[in-house]
């Protein structure tokens, strides 16, 4: 396990078109968030799961935006009608709790997405 | 509302030099704060957490909570340490969300 991966790395797209991501976490690791992050910012929180059970989305995530973990393994998320200002990175995490270091969330490399 | 603030955007200290990263957060209950280091081509990684009190590659954070600060502190700095910083908190009182900063850029001169 070389830790959490994301799927694919790098994805362009034409405004309005549907895209997916998949992020494989850490295995064991129970908890999976996703972030999404433009330039010159910090990652801005979008959604977790607890295992299969998503339990907290973001206020500010667009109904065009949804993330899957059906399994309580792997992630989607899928993002419909892509907009311009869709175009960021997207990062995955994961951690495991209740562990010895805490809610310590390790990253994916991200996706970066560019819609035209 | 939840947020973090880190008011330094880029930082440059020499090598040697003392260093001080600031951060500073408004919640309402109590806080869960880290900071994640980003180095060049590398993915985010947890640098350190205020709950383990620890020193990590001689970095240290308190929380001031009469301050509502989290500063990242290292006495000498070295060229490795040149890095973007992201100091984030996590509201596990009201939902386990994680707000990160706009993140500093430390570039340590030789």
């Amino acid at each position: 396990d070389t830790g959490v991966s994301q799927n694919p790395r790098h994805k362009i797209t034409k405004r309005g078109q549907n895209v997916t991501f998949r992020c494989d976490p850490i295995s064991e690791h129970n908890r999976l968030y996703w972030y999404r992050q433009t330039l010159g910012q910090g990652p801005e929180f979008l959604t977790y799961f607890q295992n299969e059970a998503q339990l907290e989305k973001s206020r500010l995530l667009s109904d065009r935006f949804s993330a899957e973990r059906p399994k309580g393994s792997f992630s989607t998320l899928e993002i419909q009608r892509t907009e311009q200002g869709d175009s960021a990175m997207y990062l995955c995490a994961s951690s495991l709790l209740p562990g010895t270091s805490g809610d310590t969330q390790y990253f994916g490399p991200g996706t970066r997405l560019t819609v035209l | 509302a939840q947020r973090v603030t880190q008011p330094e955007k880029l930082l440059s200290v020499f090598k040697g030099a003392p260093v001080e990263l600031k951060c500073n957060y408004s919640y309402s209950g109590s806080p869960e704060l880290f900071w994640y280091v980003q180095y060049s081509r590398q993915r985010l990684q947890l640098l350190l957490r205020h709950i383990s009190r620890e020193s990590i590659k001689g970095f240290t954070a308190d929380l001031n909570k009469g301050e509502t600060s989290f500063h990242l502190k290292k006495p000498f700095a070295q060229e490795e340490d040149s890095a973007m910083y992201y100091c984030a908190l996590n509201s596990a009182n009201t939902g386990n969300q994680f707000y990160f900063g706009t993140g500093t850029s430390l570039t340590v001169i030789p």
